[in-house]
């Protein structure tokens, strides 16, 4: 089926770098925008970016600008999200998810099962 | 502060029909479609609505959504404890040149 499957939580210092992976699966994964989503404990969902799987363009919220780097390997089917310059308020569940545009509208389905990324000295 | 404004709670006990609201404006909800999430607890979100009133296969008809100008609607009927979820609103903002969420609205089944 299709899914999205995410790497494991990781625990980083301030200052440090964490990079996210997310492996596609049951569809063409150079087909479909990957957007990154990200949620703090207890918070809403806030949105980080974009990234073509086929072209490797991005697109990215004002508020991760100069901080965040979005690419892929095609060869393996895997985005990869990378935040730089971590900080406790960084600290958050990050989910990838597929976006389906069709008819002129675009929804994220589906999403990875998430990835917790802690920012602790 | 979320672009889009849902009411953070919503309760209803089992049987009834429950609404939701968000509202945004001109630049979200008044020109592009909206989405409805679903994540029950622990878990990652889901698409609930697509296109504003479209179901993914596989979610019950008791879920439906509506818009209208700046606004828009997920309605639950014959509510179930299974129900018991965080809902999200989403829309494209041709102004932000992103995707904007509501803060999402945490129901209770009583």
């Amino acid at each position: 089926q299709v899914q999205l499957v995410q790497s494991g939580a990781e625990v980083k210092k301030p200052g440090a770098s964490v990079k996210v992976s997310c492996k596609a699966s049951g569809y063409t994964f150079t087909s479909y925008d990957i957007n990154w989503v990200r949620q703090a404990t207890g918070q809403g969902l806030e949105w980080m970016g974009w990234m073509n799987p086929n072209s490797g363009n991005t697109g990215y919220a004002q508020k991760f600008q100069g901080r965040v780097t979005m690419t892929r390997n095609t060869s393996i089917s895997t985005a990869y999200m990378e935040l730089s310059s971590l900080r406790s308020e960084d600290t958050a569940v990050y989910y990838c998810a597929s976006n389906y545009c069709s008819g002129g509208s675009c929804w994220f389905d589906p999403w990875g099962q998430g990835t917790l990324v802690t920012v602790s000295s | 502060q979320s672009v889009l404004t849902q009411p953070p709670s919503a309760s209803g006990t089992p049987g009834q029909r429950v609404t939701i609201s968000c509202s945004g404006s001109s630049s979200n909800i008044g020109s592009n479609t909206v989405n409805w999430y679903q994540q029950l607890p622990g878990t990652a979100p889901k698409l609930l609505i697509y296109s504003n009133n479209q179901r993914p296969s596989g979610v019950p008809d008791r879920f439906s959504g509506s818009k209208s100008g700046t606004s828009a609607s997920l309605a639950i009927s014959g509510l179930q404890s299974e129900d018991e979820a965080d809902y999200y609103c989403a829309a494209w903002d041709d102004s932000l040149i992103y995707v904007v969420f509501g803060g999402g609205t945490k129901l209770t089944v009583l």
